[in-house]
């Protein structure tokens, strides 16, 4: 599965929107991206995915570059219950649901 | 659904013990996962199964970590003899297929060797 890159940290004022940058490089045709988030001392929830198409649902909306190398999760409207890391995942179709986790961005949402 | 269920939430175990966690997977889901995470080195996949059959255990550390799926409704991830660095949270969790589905997270289960 091919490597993501996420800055470390990011805040956002509450009720404003939280644009999460990714950067995947290397990532190949068949491979989609993931979005997962980890609430402090909770299991990790899914957020969204894409292949290459712009996705959107209830919780979040999902921007892929047209050349795939990078996408941008956004939160509309950032709650404080929306602090928590969010982990960019790049998975083969292929490789099932095996989920690769990096470090992930620490977003704070600040009232 | 009540979701992917572990037991216990909290283990503390003397070094030398067995410790056993419990995953109940969401009924109808056929692949299950069990990560592990700590601070040094994040979530990191241990074993996961498909239609209760192991395909890739690669992330299992070492020969004293076991896990089984006897059947579609239960799996254990066992330790023995338990380690202090074996202190971490475990998480179980499991998807409806092999497909390109989002995987659903138990709460965890966090375990002290001591």
């Amino acid at each position: 599965d091919a490597k993501t890159t996420q800055p470390p940290s990011m805040d956002c004022a509450e009720g404003r929107a939280a644009n999460l940058p990714c950067n995947h490089s290397t990532i190949s045709g068949n491979e989609y991206v993931y979005w997962y988030r980890q609430i402090h001392s909770q299991g990790p929830q899914y957020i969204i995915h894409g292949l290459k198409n712009n996705e959107t649902n209830e919780m979040a909306s999902l921007i892929i570059t047209e050349d795939r190398k990078s996408s941008t999760l956004i939160l509309p409207h950032a709650t404080l219950r929306d602090t928590a890391v969010y982990y960019c995942i790049v998975r083969e179709e292929t490789s099932g649901s095996r989920l690769t986790f990096g470090e992930g961005t620490q977003l704070t949402v600040n009232p | 659904d009540a979701g992917v269920i572990q037991s216990p939430r909290h283990e503390v175990t003397e070094m030398g013990q067995e410790v056993t966690l419990r995953c109940k997977p969401i009924s109808g889901h056929n692949s299950l996962f069990w990560y592990r995470q700590t601070m040094m080195r994040g979530l990191e996949l241990l074993i996961y199964f498909n239609n209760n059959v192991p395909i890739d255990d690669s992330g299992m550390p070492e020969d004293r970590f076991s896990a089984k799926m006897p059947n579609a409704s239960f799996s254990t991830l066992k330790i023995q003899p338990s380690e202090p660095r074996d202190s971490a949270v475990y998480f179980c969790a499991s998807s409806p297929d092999p497909g390109n589905t989002e995987a659903f997270f138990g709460q965890g289960t966090r375990l002290t060797v001591v």
